[in-house]
């Protein structure tokens, strides 16, 4: 199984975007990347995946490089909500007890 | 609203004394599972279920049971709680198609 990669924490000003990386050097052809967020200890929230295309949608935009070993999660324009863990995790698409959710990053977003 | 509850959100209990927590979705999803969460050791997976009466283990499910008697409902069971079972539980759903999980607001549980 794949596994992943990211900075512990990171640092962002409110309004500038966030960039969020992922190292996933061993991923498989049947494995997306999958990006969520905790919230302090709220319930993880599903962001964005994909499999090799760039992904976008109203949360965030994912960028997957052409070999597939990393991706970054862009959020266009920081505000202080998105302060949280964010994890990045590859799985099959179908394979449910797959989904190991990591350390994630601490993303801090700052006024 | 879409949603997945768990109840109780906060419980103390003491050791041994057996205890259900419930977990309910609206979303008709086939998944349910669910997952313990530690500090240092993140999100663990206890047992999930594919569809009704369809049960597995997952990472760390010693001491723990479930049941999928109705889609709907993958309540979590304790028979005899021991302090190790201290921790933040989260329940999540999830249609079979699409692997993208909705998970609970989580149930705090302190074992005394």
């Amino acid at each position: 199984d794949a596994k992943t990669t990211q900075p512990p924490s990171m640092d962002c000003a409110e309004g500038r975007a966030a960039n969020l990386p992922c190292n996933h050097s061993t991923i498989s052809g049947n494995e997306y990347v999958y990006w969520y967020r905790q919230i302090h200890s709220q319930g993880p929230q599903y962001i964005i995946h994909g499999l090799k295309n760039n992904e976008t949608n109203e949360m965030a935009s994912l960028i997957i490089t052409e070999d597939r070993k990393s991706s970054t999660l862009i959020l266009p324009h920081a505000t202080l909500r998105d302060t949280a863990v964010y994890y990045c995790i590859v799985s099959p698409e179908y394979n449910f007890n797959k989904f190991y959710f990591g350390s994630g990053t601490k993303l801090n977003v700052k006024p | 609203e879409a949603q997945v509850t768990q109840n109780p959100r906060y419980l103390i209990t003491v050791t041994g004394k057996k205890l259900t927590v419930t977990c309910s979705q609206n979303m008709n999803h086939e998944y349910m599972s669910w997952y313990r969460q530690d500090p240092g050791l993140g999100l663990r997976q206890i047992y999930y279920s594919m569809n009704v009466e369809v049960t597995d283990k997952g990472d760390v499910p010693e001491g723990y049971k479930v049941s999928r008697k109705e889609k709907r409902n993958f309540p979590l069971i304790l028979e005899s709680p021991s302090p190790n079972q201290t921790s933040l539980y989260f329940c999540a759903s999830s249609l079979l198609a699409k692997n993208i999980q909705y998970f609970g607001a989580g149930t705090r549980l302190s074992v005394l």
